[in-house]
């Protein structure tokens, strides 16, 4: 596609279920961000992935945040048993070679947790 | 010392005056800077890159960049009502190539 897509794009869930948000980055891009942002807060790193590798995995808030990404193209946050402030929205973003290139986002998902 | 500095805002500036942001960085080896816009309720909008010391212009948008201080600015000029926004500075790590954002300066231009 022309540009990053995320799905879906508002997502309202209910307290202690699991929710999977999915990235499509643009076409040949191997560099793929998930950022998350409070509002009225900045951008909060989640995770970086180089292809289908993770390197960095500091940024996942607690351990029922997991990320994946598979043949080095779509990725899929999963947050399970959500909570309240969870509530957010997520943010991907995709570049050709890794930070030093530019990167772009996708228009987001707002997950709302009831 | 936080990875990316940005003024603090918010800024207000009148139409058709020129819009000044700082941005400091604390990794001596980044080599690449942006800059991206983001309107409330949408997401970041990248809308400059510099890679070497020395001014870019695009459009009413100049950036500097100076890295034996660590420094990278943008100057909106003539800005415009639809330039108020939140001008966020993001600068790569060198050692992991994590893209790392300043926290963002508001800018409200009043018509």
């Amino acid at each position: 596609g022309a540009g990053v897509s995320q799905s879906p794009s508002n997502k309202v869930t209910e307290k202690g279920k699991d929710v999977e948000l999915r990235c499509d980055p643009i076409s040949g891009h191997t560099a793929l961000y998930w950022y998350r942002q409070s509002l009225g807060q900045g951008l909060e790193f989640l995770i970086y992935f180089q292809g289908n590798s993770a390197p960095d995995k500091s940024g996942l808030p607690s351990d029922r945040f997991s990320a994946e990404r598979t043949g080095g193209s779509v990725s899929t946050l999963t947050i399970q048993r959500t909570q309240q402030e969870d509530s957010a929205v997520y943010l991907c973003a995709s570049s050709f070679a890794g930070a030093e290139t530019e990167a772009f986002f996708g228009q987001g998902t707002r997950l709302t947790v009831v | 010392q936080k990875e990316v500095e940005q003024n603090s805002g918010p800024l207000s500036v009148p139409e058709g005056a020129i819009a000044s942001l700082n941005c400091t960085y604390s990794d001596r080896v980044s080599q690449s800077f942006f800059w991206y816009r983001q309107y409330s309720g949408k997401s970041p909008e990248l809308i400059m890159s510099i890679y070497s010391n020395g001014d870019k212009e695009d459009g009413r948008f100049t950036a500097q960049l100076n890295k034996a201080s660590q420094y990278v600015s943008l100057l909106i000029r003539d800005s415009q009502p639809s330039d108020s926004a939140t001008y966020l500075c993001a600068v790569p790590r060198s050692n992991d190539y994590k893209l790392s954002f300043g926290a963002g300066t508001t800018v409200t231009v009043r018509a």
